[in-house]
């Protein structure tokens, strides 16, 4: 059965300083996504990673993968208030519709 | 309209009603999912459609009924739910034909069962 893990759940960070999200998988999987949630709204699509070693990069955010250590991160650079929003990583299940998501990583930039 | 539209945003209901949530999608997706999200817990996939057929039933009680009649629109019929149903259920699509693309969102409906 497929569990996605992440960490840390709640991250408290000050503008302009560099963080890391890290989202674990537990079997085999050939794609995987961050979102972004803001309070009261739904998820955004922020990046779709589909092969070992993939890289993306959004303004400040920029999320890789790492297919055999079942590792996912995301990258936050000189973080601004704005980025304040809870990110999830959801992996999917081999040949499958299923999406399964992270418990969600709550991030707030104080100034 | 754009995208994926949920309604009604918010819902109050009693253990013994039955309600429908609905869910529209206008991005020519053909996969269409239901998500719960409890504030304590991750996401949780309910169910998934793809060309109107079922092809995922995360053991959901039977109190849940989905309802998807063409590519377009997913029901969810709601009937003696408890209270520790209480939560935001969302509604996504996808591409078509292809495993690979994101979700796509709707705004959810916040449900509450007294």
């Amino acid at each position: 059965e497929l569990k996605v893990e992440q960490n840390p759940l709640f991250l408290s960070m000050q503008e302009g300083k560099n963080y890391t999200i890290y989202c674990n998988y537990s079997t085999t999987s050939d794609r995987l996504y961050w979102y972004r949630q803001d309070p009261g709204k739904s998820l955004e699509s922020l990046f779709v990673l589909l092969s070992n070693g993939a890289v993306k990069q959004e303004g400040r955010l920029m999320a890789s993968l790492d297919t055999k250590a079942r590792l996912s991160t995301l990258h936050i650079t000189a973080a601004v208030h704005d980025l304040s929003a809870t990110y999830f990583c959801a992996v999917g299940e081999d040949s499958s519709y299923k999406l399964i998501f992270g418990s969600g990583t709550r991030l707030l930039v104080r100034p | 309209e754009t995208g994926v539209t949920q309604t009604p945003r918010h819902l109050v209901m009693g253990m013994t009603n039955k309600k429908s949530l609905k869910c529209e999608q206008h991005l020519g997706h053909n996969a269409m999912y239901w998500y719960k999200q409890s504030a304590k817990k991750p996401l949780e996939l309910m169910f998934v459609y793809n060309f109107k057929e079922q092809t995922e039933n995360n053991s959901v009680p039977s109190r849940f009924s989905p309802e998807c009649p063409n590519s377009s629109h997913l029901f969810l019929h709601l009937h003696t739910l408890q209270p520790e149903d209480s939560a935001l259920y969302l509604c996504a699509s996808s591409h078509p034909g292809t495993f690979n693309s994101p979700l796509h969102f709707g705004n959810g409906t916040r449900l509450t069962v007294t």
